[in-house]
């Protein structure tokens, strides 16, 4: 069955670095998305992505992240000087279809195993 | 402000038994509404969605109500097994912004 790959599984990274995180959507999937989840916290919303731009993102998605489709495979999430408040869970997610904007619409998104950021 | 809230924070329960998990939200306008579960340290599996339109569905042993006059919905759970033990997640979609507001979730444990 396909799923969502992520890589790496585990990322160590002094403050003030650039990380970039790896997500392998499934393969027919047009819509992408990243989730984050602090230890012991719920998962927050942080962006989507449709056709090579930004659909949505959240008021914590500012400019020190960024994402791209560098390839027809690969999504990435970029973090460009770590905070030690980025350590996280960060889950990619795919979906086949996107969010109507009319009502009744709705996708199934699948999520990956995630990437724990530790920023120290 | 847009906000979802879920009761009980933990619940543990026998093998074999029922139980009932809530969620009420103040988000608006809506979209949809779903429920998620998650294993510790991995990524959330969607169990169910549902619209404005839809008060019950069902996904095996989970069958998921919604009521959008209360902004409530629950997330019963059948004959249950030890693998149920996980955190249940529910989250709501805005219509208008099309953002995703989760609740803190239920750690449910099963006990033999």
């Amino acid at each position: 069955e396909p799923e969502v790959t992520q890589t790496p599984s585990h990322q160590v990274t002094q403050m003030g670095q650039e990380v970039i995180l790896r997500c392998v959507p499934i393969s027919n999937h047009l819509y992408f998305y990243w989730y984050r989840q602090i230890l012991g916290q719920k998962v927050e919303f942080l962006v989507s992505f449709y056709n090579n731009e930004i659909s949505e993102k959240s008021e914590i998605f500012d400019d020190q992240f960024s994402v791209e489709r560098p390839d027809g495979s690969n999504f990435t999430l970029k973090i460009r000087s770590t905070k030690l408040e980025d350590s996280a869970m960060y889950f990619c997610a795919s979906s086949k279809t996107g969010e109507t904007r009319y009502k009744g619409g709705y996708n199934e998104q699948f999520f990956g195993p995630g990437t724990r950021l530790t920023v120290l | 402000k847009n906000q979802v809230e879920q009761s009980p924070q933990s619940l543990i329960i026998l093998e074999g038994k029922n139980c009932t998990l809530q969620c009420n939200y103040t988000v608006s306008p809506f979209s949809n509404l779903r429920w998620y579960k998650q294993d510790t340290g991995r990524g959330p599996v969607s169990l169910t969605i549902m619209t404005f339109s839809e008060n019950t569905k069902s996904n095996g042993r989970y069958t998921a109500t919604l009521d959008a006059d209360t902004k409530q919905s629950s997330l019963h759970i059948t004959a249950s097994q030890l693998s149920d033990s996980a955190s249940y997640i529910c989250v709501v979609l805005t219509s208008g912004t099309y953002k995703y507001i989760f609740g803190t979730g239920t750690r449910l444990k099963v006990l033999a």
